[in-house]
């Protein structure tokens, strides 16, 4: 039973490009969270989706990123025009219909704009 | 505002010896609390939760302490290992939101 799967594990862009960040939830879970973890810090919360939902996105910037899980295929976090202060390890995770119980992190991926 | 926070950012202990990593929440509402492990190029793995109608709660090694009074919870580990060295973060869940609080988290060292 694979985990929660993200993609790429690192990912270096130039400042003004885009990121797109995956995640496939672990098999059986219906809910995505996505959590920005700056160095020497805790993780942040940013959103929490459902299939083709977005429930909550009180820690999404209000510009240039977005975040969607559609019906079918992962759930992807977009930035755009990425600048030096996006650099951080980005983790999804994803829970069962249940909620809470059963909250699993993915291994992350390392955004680096240079 | 909402926060949870860590006494101690640093934690260097003997092998063999007990583990204690101490947290602070502010969120009296908070009622699901979870510790996580995380090691250098992973993500954060559950180590052991506990809900606010309990005061402690036993895993294998690890126990958690909650005191609702001083709003404040703890992780112990017995007899520390070298593979429990890691970053230790603590976060909490309240008002039935479906995201978590993490606090900044405590690196455990272990020294031989």
């Amino acid at each position: 039973n694979a985990g929660v799967m993200q993609n790429p594990r690192h990912l270096v862009r130039r400042r003004g490009q885009e990121a797109r960040l995956r995640c496939s939830p672990m098999k059986g879970h219906s809910h995505v969270y996505w959590y920005r973890q700056l160095p020497e810090e805790g993780l942040k919360f940013m959103v929490y989706l459902q299939k083709e939902n977005i429930i909550d996105e009180s820690g999404m910037p209000k510009e240039r990123f977005s975040a969607e899980f559609p019906k079918e295929g992962p759930s992807i976090l977009r930035i755009q025009q990425v600048v030096r202060g996006d650099s951080a390890a980005y983790f999804c995770a994803s829970s069962p219909p249940t909620g809470l119980y059963g909250y699993t992190f993915g291994s992350g991926t390392r955004l680096t704009v240079v | 505002g909402e926060s949870v926070g860590l006494h101690l950012p640093t934690l260097s202990v003997q092998e063999g010896d007990n583990s204690i990593i101490n947290c602070a929440y502010s969120n009296s509402a908070s009622d699901y609390f979870i510790w996580y492990k995380q090691e250098s190029g992973k993500g954060p793995q559950f180590i052991i939760d506990i809900r606010s109608n309990m005061d402690k709660r036993q895993g294998q090694r690890v126990t958690v302490l909650l005191n609702k009074t001083v709003k404040h919870l703890s992780l112990q580990i017995a007899a520390t290992q070298p593979g429990d060295s890691a970053v230790y973060f603590c976060a909490e869940n309240f008002q039935g939101a479906q995201k978590l609080v993490f606090g900044q988290g405590t690196r455990l060292t272990i020294n031989p």
